[in-house]
């Protein structure tokens, strides 16, 4: 069975700290990894990471992926207190359904 | 372009009846998606739907649960029957024949 676990669960940081989320997968015909951020609502598109080892920038966000040993991980640099929120992985298979296989998340929480 | 349209938004039902979740993909979007998060988990999987065809309902409970995606007007979900157990946000994404997918806001189904 597909499966993707996040690491931590939970997170508490000061405002400024950087923090790196992890997410292992384990998904049959792997095609990408997707990172989400969920504040209380929709769960909003950071990254799709598909080929190893090239690193995805957005702002004070970076991730990166690695096909041999089936993980990914997200980086937030200069954390603020927006950044507070669940960030979900989930893992994508080939073909042409977006059904995704997600973890449980992460909770960041960023203190002022 | 409006964003993935759900509703109602919050939706509140006695044990027993029956809860009826919209969803109004993007425009140009064909494939729907419902997923299911339950409190302090990540989102499962429910059921991937093409206009007038189930694709892939491996998630769907057997029972009481079914979705349709007409020809025309939004994709249902239905939950007949239902129980405290059913309680959670229910979250619908749509996306292009090959193209990401976009989250909609969700439902959030609470059974008294």
């Amino acid at each position: 069975e597909d499966k993707v676990v996040q690491s931590p669960l939970s997170l508490v940081v000061h405002e400024g700290d950087t923090v790196t989320l992890n997410c292992s997968y384990e998904v049959t015909n792997f095609r990408s990894l997707l990172w989400y951020k969920q504040e209380k609502k929709a769960p909003t598109f950071l990254f799709m990471l598909t080929s190893s080892g090239i690193e995805k920038k957005s702002g004070r966000l970076s991730s990166i992926l690695d096909k041999k040993e089936l993980f990914s991980i997200l980086n937030i640099t200069a954390t603020q207190t927006g950044d507070s929120a669940i960030y979900l992985c989930a893992g994508a298979r080939v073909g042409g359904s977006e059904k995704l296989v997600f973890g449980k998340g992460t909770k960041l929480t960023v203190n002022p | 372009n409006a964003g993935v349209m759900q509703n109602p938004r919050h939706l509140v039902r006695r044990r027993g009846q029956e809860a009826r979740l919209r969803c109004s993909p993007m425009k140009g979007h064909s494939h729907v998606y419902w997923y299911r998060q339950l409190p302090e988990e990540g989102l499962k999987f429910m059921v991937y739907l093409q206009k007038e065809n189930i694709i892939d309902e491996s998630g769907m409970p057997k029972e009481r649960f079914s979705a349709e995606f007409p020809k025309e007007g939004p994709s249902i979900l239905r939950i007949q029957q239902v129980v405290r157990g059913d309680s959670a946000a229910y979250f619908c994404a749509s996306s292009p024949p090959s193209g990401r997918a976009f989250f909609g806001q969700g439902t959030r189904l609470t059974v008294v």
